[in-house]
């Protein structure tokens, strides 16, 4: 059963405008989530977290929110840039030893 | 520094056969993740080391599979009598701490024929 989802799996942007990822999860003892970029024959690479005691956390010109409520999590990416292009994963864990991941996100900036 | 290293790259083996995979964390990192990806799907969780020691093994489908960490550092994937199901990118990842934000290695592409 998938514990966290992207029921997007593309997005298309145009470069200089709002990119906005989104992310679900089920499992409400998650207390950690954090925001990973994949490019072709790569492995990911961490973008940004954020703690469940928070619900939003900002990093240049990406940010995180949290809404424990609606066990929702979404990144903002602004402006976009065409080298942002790439997969997004959405990822949660509890207690820091598994790692649950969604599917992915396809963003592409168009320049 | 070195990122995350995983070798061999890419591994093409046949039905039945025995294979490993190695990783090497970064230096000084002392909890290592293993994971599966198949296409289109994220990275689904294997087995975690704090150091020497497996912190947590439930991702692991099957006794076919096993990992061993010995000294704190490598760590291999090892997998017994391949199946064609088994066909998927290996990710090891590691942090400095078990819990904190994970360094992927590039995966090793496994294909069983």
């Amino acid at each position: 059963d998938q514990q966290v989802k992207q029921n997007s799996p593309s997005l298309s942007v145009q470069e200089g405008r709002i990119s906005i990822l989104n992310c679900d999860y089920t499992n409400s003892m998650f207390d950690y989530f954090l925001w990973y970029k994949k490019y072709p024959a790569e492995g990911p690479t961490f973008l940004i977290s954020i703690s469940s005691i928070k619900d939003k956390n900002e990093d240049g010109r990406f940010t995180v929110f949290l809404n424990k409520s609606a066990k929702h999590l979404s990144l903002h990416i602004v402006p976009s840039q065409p080298g942002d292009s790439a997969v997004y994963f959405c990822a949660a864990s509890k207690s820091g030893n598994q790692f649950y991941f969604g599917t992915g996100t396809s963003l592409t900036v168009i320049p | 520094g070195a990122g995350v290293s995983q070798t061999p790259s890419n591994k093409v083996t046949e039905k039945g056969k025995y294979v490993e995979l190695r990783c090497d964390p970064i230096s000084g990192h002392t909890a290592l993740y293993w994971y599966r990806q198949s296409l289109g799907q994220g990275p689904e969780f294997l087995i975690y080391f704090q150091g020497t020691g497996a912190a947590d093994d439930s991702g692991l489908p099957n006794d076919r599979f096993f990992a061993v960490r010995p000294e704190g550092s490598v760590s291999t994937l090892k997998i017994q009598r391949t199946e064609r199901g088994d066909s998927a990118v290996y990710l090891c990842a590691s942090s400095l701490i078990g819990g904190d934000e994970q360094y992927f290695g590039p995966g090793t592409r496994l294909t069983v024929t």
